[in-house]
């Protein structure tokens, strides 16, 4: 069973950059796993942001990015709005299967 | 304007089966991959199986914990997805939501619809 871990929670201040990660337990996370976040907001629908761990949706706002860091996938949020407290989910592919982690709750505060 | 709009939630019994549909409107649906994910109240995102276009074949791709249980298909015809659950079980009781591939996988969501398994 494979599993993607990410942190449960972060805490940010307004204005502030934060940086959520995404492991998966076969290994590295690489471009080969094609990473996509998904931002879910309290009793809203899921809303894609990046795609194939650096690409942005066109509704997508600037200060979030995507990367590779190390042997995981990471959102980078800059000049944190309170509007991003939310839950955000990395999304991993495995050949024939696609594996949510289990989500970071991230506060605003 | 791309949307997605599912429904068919209920409330069904342990060992019951219900078919849900997703309907899709403002892109090609044919040309799409498309997906379903579930939710469990109060808990994380689980990917839950997807189906490829006609063109290549229809062939679809499940996550283990539904596989046997959960089919997918599609309608190209009524721009329509279906999920058809069988021997439902407790824990099975979540949101669903449909969603499309355009560019990338789970890029557009439906609303979601709810099914409650319980006794």
């Amino acid at each position: 069973q494979t599993v993607v871990t990410q942190e449960p929670s972060l805490t940010v201040s307004p204005g502030g950059t934060v940086t959520l990660t995404c492991a998966s337990s076969t290994g590295a996370v690489t471009s080969g796993h094609y990473p996509n976040w998904v931002q879910q907001k309290p009793g809203h629908t899921p809303r894609a942001l990046i795609y194939a761990a650096i690409n942005k949706h066109s509704w997508t706002p600037a200060r979030f990015s995507g990367s590779l860091l190390g042997d995981k996938a990471a959102l980078t949020l800059s000049g944190v709005q309170p509007e991003d407290e939310a839950e955000y989910y990395c999304l991993l592919f495995y050949g024939d299967s696609w594996v949510f982690g289990g989500g970071t709750k991230l506060t605003v505060l | 304007e791309v949307q997605l709009v599912e429904s068919g939630g209920d409330l069904v019994k342990p060992g019951g089966s219900l078919r849900l549909s997703c309907a899709a409107s403002g892109f090609t649906f044919s040309n799409a991959w498309m997906s379903w994910v579930r939710q469990a109240p109060g808990k994380g995102l689980e990917w839950i199986g997807r189906i490829h276009k006609r063109i290549e074949g229809g062939t679809t791709e499940y996550a283990a914990a539904v596989k046997g249980r959960f089919t997918i298909s599609r309608d190209d015809s009524k721009n329509t997805l279906y999920l058809q659950l069988n021997n439902l079980k407790t824990e099975d009781t979540a949101v669903y939501y449909c969603t499309a591939r355009i560019v990338a996988e789970c890029e557009r969501w439906g609303q979601g619809t709810l099914v409650t398994v319980s006794s």
